[in-house]
């Protein structure tokens, strides 16, 4: 079975800082999808960012990038230029080929210090 | 922009009652998903819905929960008879292909007493 650990259990930066959340992934699958998932105060869970294994290159979305290593299986988020609004839960999140559940990590609290 | 609704927003019931939470997806989303977050922990996937039945369930989901989508719009988790391990933040998520992302609902805050 797929399993996502996510080793950090909390973590804190300064505003305007950057900061990089861990995320590992067991898989026998090559081909799949990893996403980071935000949950603010309200719960509303909110998709940050996507990435395709076949995909050699990292995505990109503004101020969130991610570092995908597939033979590492490793999927790390850093947020560049941290902002308060960036304090959430941040899940990281596989999913298998067609129409597969989400199996998500226990979750990194992000605290931004101003 | 389209977005995944959910109703209650929280629902409280005594133990043993049945609930219904509802969800509407996107219009033009093809499959459904229940998820549920117990307080601090994380997101477990609960079941999936295709073509009017059920793709894939966890073990969550047993004999006392159920799924419809009765009228074409809707989406509805029902549990049939609640016990206190039921309290959770319920997410409905929807997805317009099968392979694409799926898009959350703001979450039905489930508290059973």
């Amino acid at each position: 079975a797929q399993t996502v650990t996510q080793s950090q259990p909390e973590m804190s930066v300064q505003e305007a800082e950057t900061v990089t959340l861990s995320c590992t992934y067991d898989t026998s699958e090559s081909d799949y999808y990893l996403f980071w998932y935000k949950q603010p105060p309200s719960r509303q869970m909110i998709l940050v960012i996507r990435q395709e294994a076949y995909k050699q290159q990292n995505a990109t979305e503004n101020r969130f990038s991610v570092n995908f290593q597939k033979a590492a299986k490793s999927f790390s988020l850093k947020i560049s230029d941290s902002q308060l609004g960036d304090a959430a839960m941040y899940f990281c999140a596989y999913r298998f080929q067609g129409n597969t559940p989400l199996v998500f990590g226990k979750g990194t609290r992000l605290s931004v210090i101003a | 922009e389209p977005e995944v609704t959910q109703t209650p927003s929280h629902q409280v019931t005594q133990m043993g009652q049945e609930v219904i939470l509802r969800c509407v997806p996107i219009s033009n989303h093809l499959y459904f998903y229940w998820y549920r977050q117990i307080l601090g922990q994380k997101v477990e996937f609960l079941v999936s819905f295709y073509n009017n039945e059920i793709s894939e369930k966890s073990e969550i989901f047993d004999d006392q929960f159920s799924v419809e989508r009765p009228d074409g719009s809707n989406f509805t988790l029902k549990i049939r008879s609640t016990k206190l391990e039921d309290s959770a933040m319920y997410f409905c998520a929807s997805s317009v292909e099968r392979e694409n992302e799926q898009f959350f609902g703001p979450g039905t805050r489930l508290t059973v007493l």
